[in-house]
């Protein structure tokens, strides 16, 4: 089954940038989604559609795609971005994946 | 406000049934596809399956595909999730996710509910 690889976590100091990879053979043709989650919450999207930033999420967050590896990069990243964060894909038959999921440390 | 709001979790043993469902408002839930995202405890999102706005198509993860069914009724503004022959490995928090359309956010998951729990366990 189609299979997307994030590292398991990113440490950062507060106002460095922060990138976090996505790698999948199927990202050169389909778009790559990114998705922020603190603990006991719903994730919330930030990226879409690889480099879109949707209305509300901070100009810092920025999205891009190359190949077969999708990044988030956190410009200057805050103590408030530390989050698990996801991306999300397809596969060629429409089935979704999510990757494994980073562990995003500010401090 | 847009809102979706899941319900049915609770604790089901091994080889039992349960139905989630999810319900949507303030938006026009017929014109979107729907998915549910599950969670297990201390891990990552895992997708499960999704349903085409009007309920033409529906696709499901290895994991769950021949257990479980994805339905809604549009009438009703409610999705459903059917999940028959449940394991313990399906022990997780049961997510429902709007899908963007193609004018607003397409292809992401744009709302999400709150989630329920379901603790598959003897």
């Amino acid at each position: 089954s189609y299979e997307l690889t994030q590292p398991p976590s990113v440490s950062v100091s507060p106002g460095q940038t922060a990138r976090i990879t996505c790698s999948g053979d199927a990202l050169p043709k389909k778009y790559a989604y990114w998705y922020k989650q603190k603990s006991g919450q719903a994730p919330v999207l930030v990226i879409y559609e690889d480099s879109k930033r949707p209305s509300g999420i901070p100009e810092r967050f920025s999205g891009s795609s190359s190949g077969t590896m999708a990044t988030l990069t956190i410009s200057g990243a805050q103590v408030e971005d530390e989050a698990d964060y996801y991306c999300y894909s397809t596969d060629s038959s429409g089935k979704g994946v999510f990757g494994g999921g980073t562990k995003l440390t500010v401090l | 406000q847009v809102q979706l709001v899941e319900s049915g979790g609770g604790v089901v043993q091994p080889g039992r049934s349960l139905r989630l469902s999810c319900a949507a408002s303030g938006f026009t839930f017929s014109n979107y596809g729907m998915h549910w995202v599950r969670q297990a405890p201390g891990k990552g999102l895992d997708w499960v399956a999704v349903i085409w706005y009007d309920g033409s198509n529906e696709y499901y993860a290895d994991y769950v595909k021949g257990r479980f069914t994805i339905s809604r009724d549009n009438s009703k503004n409610t999705l459903y999730l059917q999940m028959n022959s449940l394991r313990a490995e399906d022990t997780a928090v049961y997510y429902c996710a709007r899908e963007g359309d193609a004018g607003q956010l397409p292809g992401a998951f744009d709302i999400w509910g709150q989630g329920t729990m379901v603790t598959v366990s003897s």
